[in-house]
């Protein structure tokens, strides 16, 4: 099945400790993107990537850091996890960067940082 | 700045009746725009594209209207069920490969 897959669901943490929420798609496609979600507010992009090893901000890239070491997997990386930074996270994919093409999400990641 | 807007407030529908919902942008020229549906807890997926030199574009029961005058998009529902409720986001492509997102309308298709 088509699908972009994010791990883990749900996650409580504190502030400083570092951790990665993990985004896998197994659509060969070659755009990736990660977006946080906060109530009120419309989708917001943390990062993006273009293709393997090719990765760029987005508007609210700050706190975060992300790789493209392989075309299927684009982990996203707090560094130090702030309260601010609690929010529901969308990873997602689409088969080229020209956003002609539909994007195709994650089931999100529900994070709070204590 | 780049603005898009929509209803933030929830929109209830009778079954039956069409549904209407309106995604209204400014200080943008989109080349094209997207509407997707997102139910609780789950991620956006993908409904239709409409391109700014289409007036319109249907696909079953869903219409997408994009007037570039008017700066609007109108997505609507014709026949309305209860299993359409859901919150309906629109985006815009922006100009370095990155999509402006509304912050949706929640609609409640009452049986």
């Amino acid at each position: 099945e088509a699908q972009v897959t994010q791990n883990p669901r749900y996650l409580i943490t504190v502030t400083g400790k570092k951790l990665t929420v993990t985004c896998s798609q197994n659509m060969n496609h070659e755009y990736m993107s990660w977006y946080r979600q906060d109530p009120g507010l419309g989708l917001r992009q943390i990062y993006y990537s273009m293709n393997v090893e090719v990765t760029d901000k987005g508007d609210v890239p700050e706190g975060y850091k992300v790789s493209r070491k392989e075309k299927r997997n684009f982990p996203l990386i707090l560094e130090s996890p702030s309260p601010n930074q609690t929010s529901l996270y969308f990873c997602a994919s689409s088969l080229f960067g020209g956003n002609l093409n539909e994007q195709f999400f994650g089931p999100g990641t529900r994070l709070t940082v204590l | 700045s780049q603005k898009i807007e929509q209803n933030s407030e929830a929109l209830n529908i009778q079954e039956g009746k069409t549904a209407t919902l309106t995604c209204n942008y400014t200080n943008y020229s989109p080349a094209y725009l997207q509407w997707y549906r997102q139910d609780p807890g789950r991620g956006p997926v993908f409904l239709l594209l409409i391109r700014e030199n289409e007036k319109e574009k249907r696909k079953e029961r869903l219409k997408v209207t994009f007037d570039t005058t008017l700066k609007q998009s109108l997505f609507h529902i014709t026949a309305s069920q209860p299993a359409d409720s859901a919150t309906y986001l629109c985006a815009l492509r922006a100009s370095n490969y990155q999509l402006i997102w509304g912050a949706g309308t929640k609609l409640i298709i009452k049986p």
